[in-house]
């Protein structure tokens, strides 16, 4: 399966900024992934990334706060925007080969912190 | 409703015990289900990936899906306090396709 680098692993912020956060994958993959995971709590689905095209988001997050780009096979970044303290958070990022049984591989998570 | 509702715990248990974690889901159409292993301050690591129904074991680990009941179960046997995390059961309706997943549940394996 697939290995993920993400960066940065944490930040601490002023409110009114924007983070990118960057994933860069050791391999060529379909589907890229961006997730939200608040303290104690499960993964949320933030949007898909899709290659050459604008980002596919879910219910609740909206392509001003959170841009996306996805230039290649392998690269991905998320940006939040006009941060505030309600973005504190950690940020993850998948992938997956569709059509086979590896399953998602996730990065590390970026652990931000807006103050 | 949530789609997929799962026990947060925290679940403590002596070592070399059972652990049964459960899962169950409202959505019929998901045929892919994962569960994820998640240590503190770690990205979520796969544990074991199941199509449809049946079962599957992985050296100390077993994963069963019965679709008729819309409920999914992770079972560890021999626990070692190594396994003290936080365990997702996901899933998605295409392979490749967007993961939902549970809340997690926090076991912890006390020596």
């Amino acid at each position: 399966s697939a290995v993920i680098s993400q960066k940065p692993s944490r930040d601490i912020c002023q409110r009114g900024t924007s983070l990118t956060i960057q994933c860069q994958v050791d391999s060529q993959v379909t589907m890229m992934f961006w997730y939200r995971q608040q303290p104690g709590q499960s993964l949320t689905l933030i949007a898909t990334a899709n290659q050459g095209s604008e980002a596919t988001y879910e219910s609740g997050f909206v392509i001003d706060k959170f841009p996306i780009s996805r230039p290649n096979l392998t690269f991905s970044t998320l940006t939040v925007s006009n941060m505030s303290p309600e973005d504190s958070s950690i940020y993850l990022c998948s992938a997956a080969q569709a059509g086979t049984n590896y399953g998602y591989t996730f990065g590390s998570g970026t652990r931000l912190t807006v103050v | 409703q949530k789609e997929v509702e799962q026990d947060p715990g925290p679940l403590s248990v002596p070592e070399g015990a059972i652990v049964s974690l459960n899962c169950t889901y409202s959505n019929s159409a998901f045929q892919y289900f994962m569960w994820y292993r998640q240590y503190s301050r770690k990205g979520p690591e796969l544990l074991m990936y199941t199509y449809s129904s049946g079962n599957k074991e992985d050296g100390r680990f077993t994963a069963q899906v019965d679709k008729s009941s819309k409920y999914i179960s992770l079972f560890i046997r021999d626990s070692q306090p190594s396994d003290s995390a936080t365990y997702l059961c996901a899933m998605s309706v295409n392979q490749g396709g967007k993961l939902i997943f549970g809340q997690g549940t926090e076991l912890s394996v006390k020596p």
